[in-house]
């Protein structure tokens, strides 16, 4: 069975420092692997996605994540911090073949320092 | 920007009593979900729901749930006889296409579920 590992509760950052969020991953098959985001008493929103096209991935506010088999993982970074970012953090993936469902992490919560 | 719409936000209920939670999808989705995240434990898949039946279920979806699309726009879950173990931030998500393809799915806020 497939599963994801996120590598901290808590993370806090400065702002304007670098921004890691880790998360790893287990799954039989390459899978299809997500970071959303949820603000306080909102939906998750998706930050974004690694479809097996790119290993570099490109998100929304300046987010990214590089996919990399080897380690199976799937970190989420930014260059630097904002206030705004402050926020809860979820690795999700699908194992695809069919399947609808996403597998989460537990999530981390990202608190930027002024 | 269309978004999934969930009521209520919260619903207290009595142990042995029926709840159904609603959500609205996206209006040009056609596949629809269920999730629940019990405090302080990951988001977890309970169904999905495509073409007016059951895609896929977890293991969590046991006879005491039920979901349904009522009319053309309402998705909602029902849990038959709620137990303290259902108090949980249950989420709806819809999508134009199966969640096993790269397809994204779009999250309501939520609704908070307390079992007393």
């Amino acid at each position: 069975a497939q599963s994801v590992t996120q590598l901290g509760s808590h993370v806090s950052v400065s702002e304007g420092a670098l921004v890691l969020l880790r998360c790893n991953y287990s799954s039989s098959v390459p899978p299809y692997l997500f970071w959303y985001v949820q603000y306080p008493n909102q939906g998750l929103q998706l930050l974004l996605k690694y479809t097996s096209a790119a290993t570099l991935v490109k998100g929304i506010n300046g987010f990214e994540a590089e996919f990399k088999k080897s380690e199976t993982s799937f970190h989420l970074t930014k260059p630097s911090a904002h206030m705004s970012d402050a926020a809860e953090y979820f690795c999700a993936l699908n194992p695809g073949g069919g399947a609808d469902g996403l597998t989460f992490g537990k999530g981390t919560h990202l608190i930027i320092q002024p | 920007e269309p978004e999934v719409t969930q009521t209520p936000s919260h619903q207290v209920t009595q142990m042995g009593q029926e709840v159904i939670l609603r959500c609205v999808p996206i209006s040009n989705h056609l596949y629809f979900y269920w999730y629940r995240q019990i405090l302080g434990q990951k988001v977890e898949f309970l169904v999905s729901f495509y073409n007016n039946e059951i895609s896929e279920k977890s293991e969590i979806f046991d006879d005491q749930f039920s979901v349904e699309r009522p009319d053309g726009s309402n998705f909602t879950l029902k849990i038959r006889s709620t137990k303290l173990e259902d108090s949980a931030m249950y989420f709806c998500a819809s999508s134009r296409t199966s969640g096993g393809s790269t397809d994204t799915q779009y999250f309501g806020p939520g609704t908070r579920l307390t079992v007393l």
